[in-house]
């Protein structure tokens, strides 16, 4: 069973700074499988990156997506207000044919 | 625009039923595979099942094997869970969600609530 870790549990931050998020994987997952989603209080997710470094439509070009193998990132250049939420990752492809990390609080300084 | 709408929660004793609805719209229902999602009260997300595009293949998390079984209606635009034996821990919120380019969910609904609770 894949299991997917982020890191930090929560990262606090200023309206300004870069945002670094981490996702580890217990094993090698392919990267075009790995997405990232971004979740307020209250709302369903949704979708920021796939395919590892792609992303959605009408996503800001401040949020970005990397890595491959076991380490993935999604960093965020410029914080604005608006991107304070719970972000997760998500691979596609091992056993279970879903897996969601645990989230990333990411919360004002 | 895409629109994807749950219904059919609510409250239901352990050892009961419920089956879940999700209405869609906006695109071309029958070409996308979809999956149902939950979120336990203040935790984080949980897939529970996936079906193709036809119906003809399934997938659901260890969780809920034996116990949910996903359909659909593509003539009627209409994703199903069938919620069988429901547990306190399968409380949640349950989206269905789109499955799109990668195999990233690219859009989902609003999510109903599921409580299980004597």
């Amino acid at each position: 069973e894949v299991v997917l870790t982020q890191s930090p549990g929560t990262l606090s931050l200023s309206p300004g700074e870069r945002a670094t998020l981490s996702c580890r994987a217990s094993q090698s997952v392919s990267s075009i499988y790995l997405a990232w989603y971004q979740q307020k209080p209250g709302q369903a997710p949704r979708l920021l990156i796939y395919g590892a470094s792609r992303r959605a439509t009408g996503i800001p070009d401040r949020f970005s997506g990397s890595g491959s193998g076991t380490d993935f990132t999604l960093t965020i250049s410029r914080l604005e207000p608006e991107d304070f939420a719970v972000y997760y990752c998500q691979q596609y492809g091992n056993s279970p044919l879903y897996t969601f990390g645990q989230g990333t609080k990411l919360e004002i300084k | 625009q895409v629109q994807l709408v749950e219904s059919g929660g609510g409250l239901v004793k352990p050892g009961g039923s419920l089956r879940l609805s999700c209405a869609a719209s906006g695109f071309s229902f029958s070409d996308y595979y979809m999956s149902w999602i939950r979120q336990a009260p203040g935790k984080g997300l949980e897939w529970i099942s996936h079906i193709s595009s036809t119906g003809s293949n399934v997938y659901y998390a260890d969780s809920v094997t034996g116990r949910f079984t996903i359909s659909r209606d593509n003539a009627k635009n209409s994703l199903f869970l069938q919620m069988n034996d429901l547990r306190a821990e399968d409380t949640a919120v349950y989206f269905c969600a789109r499955v799109g380019t990668l195999f990233g969910f690219d859009f989902w609904g609003q999510g109903t609530v599921v409580t299980v609770s004597s």
